[in-house]
């Protein structure tokens, strides 16, 4: 399974946009790269999810570099609630989906200040 | 809508013990998953199911057995419990083509003394 790569911690202030990144350098063409987040003594939740373009959906923005080597996970503005770890993950989609597990790393703790 | 439940939601178990903790999903995914998550970890896949009557295992499986009962339930049953299995263990259903990404239970947190 290829691996990404994040910090381990960031800090953010209420109300501005939070970049966390994701390195990826040995992703495959066929690699979807998935974000979860997993708020305090809960499950993990699907965040987003990209191939090649840029996906935005309500909760953030995913911006994937033109290498497909990095990607980056935008909070627009950042509330307390999304204090939680954020997981960034490659899942190879060839065979559709249904026989390929998803691999959690190690994940980026986000802390919110008010 | 349920979602994903496991039960149950807490337990204790002695060495040497056995137990199955539950899973049932009410989305109609075909993939099902366990993962184990130890303080300050991230999660670690302990067993997976593709689709109904298919398992798999994943990166720590050692201790652990799975039944994929139906398409709604996937089992984890550990048969003989160690300290090492004290956890919080989730699990997780998905259907990747809808684009909504995998479903997670609220966990089970197991300790084992």
């Amino acid at each position: 399974d290829a691996k990404t790569t994040q910090p381990n911690s960031m800090e953010s202030n209420e109300e501005e946009p939070v970049h966390l990144p994701c390195n990826h350098s040995t992703i495959s063409g066929t690699d979807y790269i998935h974000w979860y987040r997993q708020l305090p003594s809960q499950g993990p939740e699907y965040v987003i999810h990209g191939l090649t373009s840029n996906v935005n959906n309500r909760m953030a923005s995913l911006a994937i570099a033109e290498d497909r080597k990095s990607s980056t996970l935008i909070l627009h503005r950042a509330t307390l609630r999304d204090a939680a770890v954020y997981y960034c993950i490659l899942r190879d989609e060839r065979y559709g989906g249904a026989t390929n597990k998803l691999i959690f790393g190690t994940g980026t703790l986000l802390a919110v200040q008010p | 809508n349920a979602g994903v439940t496991q039960t149950p939601k807490f337990q204790v178990l002695k060495t040497g013990q056995s137990m199955t903790l539950q899973c049932a999903q009410d989305m109609n995914h075909n993939s099902m998953y366990w993962y184990r998550q130890d303080p300050g970890m991230g999660l670690r896949l302990i067993y997976y199911s593709a689709s109904e009557g298919t398992t798999d295992k994943g990166e720590v499986p050692n201790g652990y057995n799975v039944s994929r009962l139906n398409k709604r339930e996937f089992s984890l049953r550990l048969e003989s419990a160690a300290p090492s299995q004290t956890s919080v263990y989730f699990c997780a259903s998905s259907e990747f083509w809808t684009g909504l990404g995998a479903f997670f239970g609220q966990g089970t947190r197991l300790t084992v003394v």
